[in-house]
């Protein structure tokens, strides 16, 4: 069992529709990052959240932090064929030695 | 400012060879930290570097080992390797550390036959 959850594992979309990524664990995040992967590169972290019940947006991009830091979610509104990669969440778990974990990752898949 | 470059981007290995990966991070950042990325587990944290000291360790095995230089640069080394190494090593780097701003690398894609 992953320490970080996602949901959905998979998700196709046609450009211009809206998706949700989710990330959740029983555990108190410390802090929490959002990564995006594309094939042959490393993560590019998109944002770091640290306080409960924080919002932060980056363009299209929507990130919210649970009020009590179990959970995280990233919105894209009107996603576009660039938006294509593997969405990784990555948090500090007290119950995993504040180390980071990485959630399973949700791979997103914009058609033009 | 240059990223993060790793060295070798591939590496092919026989089972039961060793191999020794680099990292040179963003200029001024004093932490590393390796992760192991494969279909099955995902992307799984190995350690973490900070001023030439590990600050910080996942659940791997004592075969897999790293070290940090004066100037930052790590390496990070798997002895007596097994089939299940397979994977992309990535490293990431960070002014402060892994809970905050990572820069990661492109990765070396480690093959084990």
């Amino acid at each position: 069992t992953q320490l970080l959850e996602q949901s959905p594992q998979f998700l196709s979309i046609q450009e211009g529709e809206n998706l949700t990524v989710y990330c959740n664990s029983s555990s108190v995040f410390s802090s929490l990052q959002w990564y995006r992967q594309e094939p042959g590169e490393g993560p590019v972290l998109l944002v770091t959240v640290v306080t409960g019940g924080e919002v932060k947006k980056l363009k299209r991009l929507t990130f919210q932090f649970g009020d009590a830091r179990k959970d995280s979610s990233l919105h894209i509104t009107a996603a576009q064929p660039g938006d294509t990669g593997l969405y990784l969440c990555a948090g500090a778990v007290r119950a995993a030695g504040n180390k980071l974990t990485f959630g399973g990752g949700t791979r997103v898949l914009v058609k033009p | 400012k240059a990223g993060v470059t790793q060295t070798p981007r591939y590496l092919i290995k026989t089972r039961g060879q060793q191999v020794t990966l680099s990292c040179s991070p963003i200029s001024g950042h004093r932490s590393v930290s390796w992760y192991q990325q494969t279909p099955g587990q995902g992307l799984q944290f190995l350690f973490e570097y900070f001023s030439e000291t590990q600050r910080n360790k996942g659940n791997f095995p004592g075969r897999f080992s790293g070290r940090q230089f004066s100037n930052s640069r790590s390496e990070m080394n798997v002895s007596t390797l097994e089939l299940g190494d397979s994977a992309l090593y990535l490293c990431a780097s960070s002014l402060t550390g892994q809970l905050y701003e990572q820069y990661f690398g492109p990765g070396t894609r480690l093959t084990v036959t």
